[in-house]
């Protein structure tokens, strides 16, 4: 079955702390990785893909295809960084179709 | 370029009421996605367009959701009859075709209550 699992519902940091949201997912075959965040009254949107291997606004995700582990990562919080975060995964097929985990609320604390 | 549009933002309905969702996506794009978010989950794909046709609708409670895309271009959700699990945030998003190398934008989203 495909899933993605997100075991945290909050994390809450300290500014300058770093951050670290888990994402386990399940898949049999090579998917592609993402993480979404959405900002508060903001609409969902893309922060980073596992394929592309950059690191946007200070973050980077590493997929780590024997744990099934695609972590996103910070060194250092800001408090604009506080958002829910949803890490997604899409099947090595044309369709693109993304399956979403639970989310993950970031709350940085100043 | 302007984003994706939806409307209603908001909607409550009694149960057994019907309720339609429209969604305008960004133009040029030909994918257009469905997908429903209740509260405390992520977003669920619901139903896949591209251009007017299906690509993926398998959970699609068919029973009593529909869409269509008949243009290629602006898409309607439909709801009849509506039950107290429809409750969630209705999200449309749009690429400019269909893959995993075309990244997906979303809608603000329709937040539904169902009374």
């Amino acid at each position: 079955a495909q899933r993605v699992t997100q075991p945290e519902k909050l994390l809450s940091v300290f500014k300058g702390a770093p951050v670290e949201l888990k994402c386990n997912y399940s898949y049999s075959g090579s998917p592609e990785l993402f993480w979404y965040v959405q900002y508060s009254r903001q609409r969902l949107q893309l922060l980073l893909r596992h394929i592309s291997r950059e690191s946007i606004k200070g973050f980077t995700a590493d997929l780590n295809k024997g744990e099934t582990s695609f972590h996103l990562k910070k060194p250092f919080a800001q408090e604009e960084d506080s958002a829910m975060y949803y890490c997604a995964l899409s099947g090595r097929s044309n369709t693109g179709k993304l399956i979403f985990g639970q989310g993950t609320t970031l709350q940085v604390k100043p | 370029e302007a984003g994706v549009a939806q409307s209603p933002r908001y909607k409550i309905i009694e149960k057994r009421q019907s309720v339609a969702f429209w969604c305008n996506p960004i133009s040029g794009h030909a994918t257009l996605y469905w997908y429903q978010q209740i509260l405390g989950q992520g977003p669920k794909l619901l139903i896949q367009f591209q251009n007017n046709g299906v690509v993926d609708d398998s959970q699609l409670p068919k029973d009593r959701f529909s869409a269509e895309r008949l243009k290629g271009v602006d898409s309607t959700l439909k709801i009849q009859p509506a039950k107290l699990e429809d409750s969630a945030v209705y999200l449309c998003a749009s690429s400019p075709s269909t893959g995993t190398s075309y990244e997906q934008y979303f809608g603000p989203g329709t937040r539904l209550t169902v009374t």
